[in-house]
């Protein structure tokens, strides 16, 4: 079956713009997380759905980052005004349950770069 | 708040070496344990788990087991093969908390 995947794979803007990623999860996986990987800071959570829901977005790291998810399946991180500072690959996973113990499938990423 | 740390690389071993990557976490209460693997171009994928003390996750040859005396979660192979080159990722999760926190990754070179 088809895994994890998120559009683009690759995005370069420049400062300041407002840039959208996309991601589509494995097909009845109810929970979907991501994650954002660079050099600095290693792989750090963002925000977790369950569902059409976020009950924990304690990893966004400004204001400036949203995500949304609908119909329980595709979800969009939006980054608003990108800084230098946002260039990372920012990854997205689901599982089939939100639970500690399942196993979070990951996509390939988008490597987004702000010049 | 929790936490994972793991040995920094690069690791570089000739084929047929055994291999340890130490990981040790702070978590409150009783998290699960995770090794991913990113290899070469590919994304993160899941090595071997385990849920709860003395429990050993194994798979393609790699073992870890939970060890909550000591806090850690030792990643080991007996005789490494080229094709095991990639950067390996320690990680937890904790009931009512299913983020994964990562270690920072070890970076495995094995040379034939």
């Amino acid at each position: 079956g088809a895994g994890v995947s998120q559009s683009p794979s690759n995005k370069v803007t420049e400062k300041g713009k407002d840039v959208e990623l996309r991601c589509d999860p494995i097909s009845g996986h109810t929970a979907l997380y991501w994650y954002r990987q660079s050099l600095g800071q290693g792989l750090e959570f963002l925000i977790y759905f369950q569902g059409n829901s976020a009950p924990d977005k304690s990893g966004l790291p400004s204001d400036r980052f949203s995500a949304e998810r609908t119909g329980g399946s595709v979800s969009t991180l939006t980054i608003q005004r990108t800084q230098q500072e946002d260039s990372a690959v920012y990854l997205c996973a689901s599982s089939l349950l939100g639970s500690s113990y399942n196993e979070q499938f990951f996509g390939p990423g988008t490597r987004l770069t702000v010049l | 708040g929790n936490s994972v740390t793991q040995m920094e690389g690069p690791v570089t071993l000739s084929e047929e070496a055994f291999l340890t990557i130490n990981c040790t976490y702070t978590a409150t209460g009783y998290p699960s344990l995770f090794w991913y693997v990113q290899y070469p171009g590919e994304g993160l994928q899941l090595l071997l788990k385990a849920t709860k003390a003395d429990d050993k996750g194994s798979n393609k040859g790699f073992e870890a087991t939970y060890r909550k005396e000591t806090t850690s979660f030792h990643l080991e192979k007996g005789s490494v093969q080229v094709s095991d080159s990639a950067v390996y990722f320690c990680a937890q999760t904790q009931g009512g908390s299913e983020k994964l926190v990562f270690g920072k990754g070890t970076k495995l070179t094995v040379n034939p």
